[in-house]
């Protein structure tokens, strides 16, 4: 069973600061994924990793996979209220029908 | 384009009813679909996908079932619903595992 271990599970910061939040596994992915959801609503894909060592930007935001294929990070450069909300990672094993393996999430809540 | 409709969006049903939740997908074909519940605000648990007409794989024994009768149709059943079977539940798809899901809106289900 492929585990994701995702850190902090809860995060409160003021506007303006910066934060990363971490996701770990022994288990190798093919691919990572990050989500972010609202109060009620179905998580939305952020981004998808798949090649280690891989770096991508989505204005604010920047997703790293691990060299090792095991292990993401997701930091936020000046964080706006807007951020706030669940944000999950997710990371597809090798032979698994696209199945999700799914991290416990953290809830980001940024203060004006 | 691509959506998918899930619903109803909340529902309360007391223990021992039935129930009946569905999703379809529209703009696309042969979608692999899954159907997963979250725990408050936490991480997701994969309980059933399909890849294709009649196929079902159950991922955790549980009083729920699973059924696809069309392409673009998966159906979340129970015959006599359980209190610990509230909770939110969510449909996806993708295409093919690796570069993401597409989420339906979600049903908040509780059981009284």
């Amino acid at each position: 069973t492929q585990l994701l271990e995702q850190s902090p599970q809860f995060l409160s910061i003021q506007e303006g600061e910066n934060l990363t939040v971490y996701c770990n596994s022994s288990s190798v992915f093919s691919s990572l994924q990050w989500y972010r959801q609202e109060p009620g609503e179905g998580p939305v894909l952020l981004v998808t990793v798949v090649t280690g060592g891989e770096v991508k930007k989505l204005k604010r935001l920047t997703f790293q996979f691990g060299d090792a294929r095991k292990d993401s990070s997701l930091h936020i450069t000046a964080a706006q209220t807007g951020d706030t909300g669940l944000y999950l990672c997710a990371g597809v094993g090798g032979t698994s029908y696209g199945k999700l393996t799914f991290g416990q999430g953290t809830i980001l809540t940024v203060h004006p | 384009s691509q959506t998918i409709h899930q619903w109803p969006a909340t529902l309360v049903q007391p223990v021992g009813s039935p129930l009946s939740l569905e999703c379809t997908v529209e703009g696309t074909s042969n979608p692999n679909l899954y159907w997963y519940r979250q725990a408050a605000g936490r991480g997701l648990q994969l309980l059933f996908y399909s890849v294709g007409i009649g196929q079902i794989s159950s991922e955790v024994p549980q009083n729920l079932s699973a059924s696809r009768p069309q392409d673009r149709q998966f159906i979340l059943s129970s015959k006599k619903l359980l209190l610990s079977d509230s909770g939110f539940y969510l449909c996806a798809w993708n295409g093919n595992g690796f570069y993401g899901y597409t989420f339906g809106s979600g049903t908040r289900l509780t059981v009284v």
